[in-house]
């Protein structure tokens, strides 16, 4: 089976400038998650769907930040204009359902350096 | 709210030697708790998961992992490590109030030594 699917891999670009992020899920999984990862710290939710329905967008700087889901499978997520603080590893992640007992599966991950 | 810490930034061991990655959580109802381990530039990969049932729950490459309720804890442990556990490893609890995120401890490095 295929795992979540992240393009690219890495991104360097200049503050004030955009970005975009690409995830690919597990085949079949419903729930979608975007994580943000700051150096030296846990991952933290950015958005949560389910299906092509937003879930959870509470920490999500939407000032700056966007995804969305279309048909339910691939996401985008948008930076626009990005910041120095912006920099981090976004991590995509999928699950079957998205309930309580599922398991989330993550992505390589797409590093982002903002200078 | 819920929360997540690991007391520990690094665990240093002996290759052969048991090791223990500390967790401890606060949450409100009965916690579902995750442990990740991350390798250099690569995603979180899942070990195990604790949802009910018995406190001593076995995951991948030979992990496991011990709940107690009591002191709020939620242990990872291996009874011989290997140079190859050497990795981020991140433990998580369920949100089960905002749409089932997960909150992730700040992760702990292990490093295992020949």
């Amino acid at each position: 089976e295929a795992g979540v699917a992240q393009s690219p891999r890495y991104k360097i670009i200049e503050k004030r400038q955009s970005v975009a992020f690409w995830c690919n899920p597990i085949s079949g999984h419903a729930t979608l998650y975007w994580y943000q990862q700051i150096l030296g710290q846990g991952p933290k939710l950015l958005i949560q769907f389910q299906n092509n329905g937003v879930v959870d967008d509470s920490q999500l700087p939407k000032d700056r930040f966007s995804a969305e889901r279309l048909k339910g499978v691939d996401s985008t997520l948008k930076i626009q204009p990005a910041k120095l603080e912006d920099s981090a590893v976004y991590l995509c992640a999928s699950s079957p359902r998205g309930g309580d007992t599922d398991t989330q599966y993550f992505g390589p991950g797409t590093r982002l350096t903002v200078l | 709210a819920q929360s997540v810490a690991q007391p520990e930034d690094q665990v240093n061991v002996a290759e052969g030697n048991p090791l223990t990655v500390k967790c401890t959580y606060s949450v409100s109802g009965n916690p579902y708790l995750f442990w990740y381990v991350q390798y250099p530039n690569r995603g979180l990969q899942f070990l195990l998961k604790y949802i009910t049932g018995d406190n001593l729950v076995k995951g991948s490459y030979g992990f496991e992992a011990e709940f107690n309720k009591s002191q709020t804890s939620f242990h990872l442990k291996k009874p011989s490590a290997l140079v190859s556990d050497s990795a981020l490893y991140f433990c998580a609890v369920r949100d089960r109030n905002q749409g089932g995120k997960l909150i992730f401890g700040q992760g702990t490095e292990l490093s295992v030594k020949p």
